[in-house]
């Protein structure tokens, strides 16, 4: 069966820190793979998907970025952290090739910037 | 812009009666919707989804509805139980694009009171 695995589960860091978040998935070759960011009061918000290795598609302009240096492995980063950063990351992933609408997300990092 | 709108944050419901939550789209293109389920601090689960050829679907005690016309879905919960309280995102999705087609809802919290 597949799983998919986030951490850290909570993260406190001060304004200016960089960041690593990292995500692999296991039992599934070649997922397609996102991050999703939940800032209070506001929806699901996709940041980051990728269809393989070293492929990238960005949504929103951020400070943040995303590698996929292996086939099940997603990393969202940032160089310096922003206030507005602050939210609940989820990764998950999806069945690929093509797009399958139904997501398998991970448990999530709550991540504070104080 | 929000194409996918649910404009109750959140719902209380009595244990045992039915929970009826909201979820209204403005993107014409969508074609496949679906419910996810959320408890704090973890990702989003996977619920019940509908495709546009049909206008119910159902599953155990959720059924979801689908009227094109109005542009409008509902999740029905009956009877609702006590694990059932939690966050509910809608999401919408064109099967026609790409990974990144996915958009959800802000969410609704529903809570079941004894």
């Amino acid at each position: 069966s597949q799983t998919i695995h986030q951490w850290p589960a909570t993260l406190v860091q001060p304004v200016g820190s960089p960041l690593s978040l990292e995500c692999t998935v296991e039992g599934t070759s070649n997922p397609n793979l996102y991050w999703y960011r939940q800032a209070a009061g506001r929806g699901l918000q996709l940041l980051f998907y990728s269809v393989g290795i070293g492929q990238i598609s960005s949504e929103v302009p951020q400070n943040l970025s995303a590698s996929r240096p292996q086939d099940r492995q997603f990393i969202l980063s940032s160089k310096k952290l922003l206030l507005s950063d602050s939210g609940f990351y989820l990764c998950a992933w999806s069945v690929h090739p093509g797009f399958d609408e139904k997501l398998f997300f991970g448990s999530g990092t709550q991540l504070s910037v104080l | 812009d929000q194409q996918v709108k649910q404009n109750s944050p959140s719902l209380s419901v009595q244990e045992g009666r039915i929970s009826i939550l909201n979820c209204d789209y403005t993107n014409s293109m969508f074609d496949y919707f679906l419910w996810y389920k959320k408890y704090p601090a973890e990702g989003p689960t996977f619920l019940i989804s509908i495709s546009s050829i049909k206008d119910k679907n159902e599953d155990g005690r959720f059924t979801v509805f689908l009227n094109k016309s109005a542009k409008h879905l509902s999740l029905h919960i009956v009877p609702s139980q006590p694990g059932d309280s939690a966050v509910y995102f809608c999401a919408a999705s064109n099967s026609g694009g790409g990974a990144d087609g996915l958009t959800f809802g802000k969410g609704t919290h529903l809570i079941i009171q004894p």
